[in-house]
């Protein structure tokens, strides 16, 4: 089966630096996508992480480690915008191609 | 920036009744795929299409959704009979291909709600 696990929710001050972990369990795991959901809108792509190792892309990094399961997402510099969802996905290998199983989000509430 | 556009933004339907979904995936994608969100909960995989056919489906993909591409831009997701669980975001995406490192795009979703 497919197991990806994230907490349910995060709270950091405004400026501050946060990491959402992911672990995930999954067979056919083919990279890791971390994507950013505003309320009531489509999941916004942030960063791929295909080789363990950390990519990093301006306020945003991702971190993966295919040997021990585990992501994680680090925020810098936090802005009141980056208030939403976080998603962990993992790339999974089918038959018919990819495709992606996500956990149930991080809700991530940025405060003053 | 090219993007994955869908319609309706938003649909009231009744029980019952057959709903499709559009979608235009960005132009030179070759993979493409319906995901859902029920609200609060966690988007889920229903299909993805290549090659004018689909590749791989879910369970949730039972025999009353279908997925079409009419023409050289559209693709579209039917509910045949609509029931009152199907109440979700459906999120059309493509990629360029299926291999490690092409980034999945999401289209800004269509509401569906069942009454």
């Amino acid at each position: 089966g497919q197991n990806i696990d994230q907490p349910t929710e995060m709270t950091a001050t405004e400026g501050a630096i946060v990491q959402i972990n992911c672990t995930y369990q999954t067979s056919g795991f083919n990279g890791l996508f971390w994507y950013q959901q505003h309320a009531g809108e489509a999941p916004t792509f942030l960063s791929y992480n295909v080789l363990d190792g950390l990519e990093e892309k301006g306020r945003f990094s991702s971190f993966l480690s295919r040997s021990k399961g585990y992501s994680y997402l680090l925020l810098k510099e936090l802005q009141m915008k980056d208030s939403a969802s976080y998603l962990c996905a993992g790339y999974i290998l089918t038959g018919g191609g990819n495709k992606l199983t996500f956990g149930t989000g991080t809700q991530l509430k940025v405060e003053l | 920036e090219p993007e994955v556009t869908q319609t309706p933004s938003h649909q009231v339907t009744q029980m019952g009744q057959e709903v499709i979904l559009r979608c235009v995936p960005i132009s030179n994608h070759l993979y493409f795929y319906w995901y859902r969100q029920i609200l609060g909960q966690k988007v889920e995989f229903l299909v993805s299409f290549y090659n004018n056919e689909i590749s791989e489906k879910s369970e949730i993909f039972d025999d009353q959704f279908s997925v079409e591409r009419p023409d050289g831009s559209n693709f579209t997701l039917k509910i045949r009979s609509t029931k009152l669980e199907d109440s979700a975001m459906y999120f059309c995406a493509s990629s360029l291909d299926s291999s490690s490192g092409n980034t999945i795009y999401f289209g800004e979703g269509s509401w569906l709600t069942v009454v």
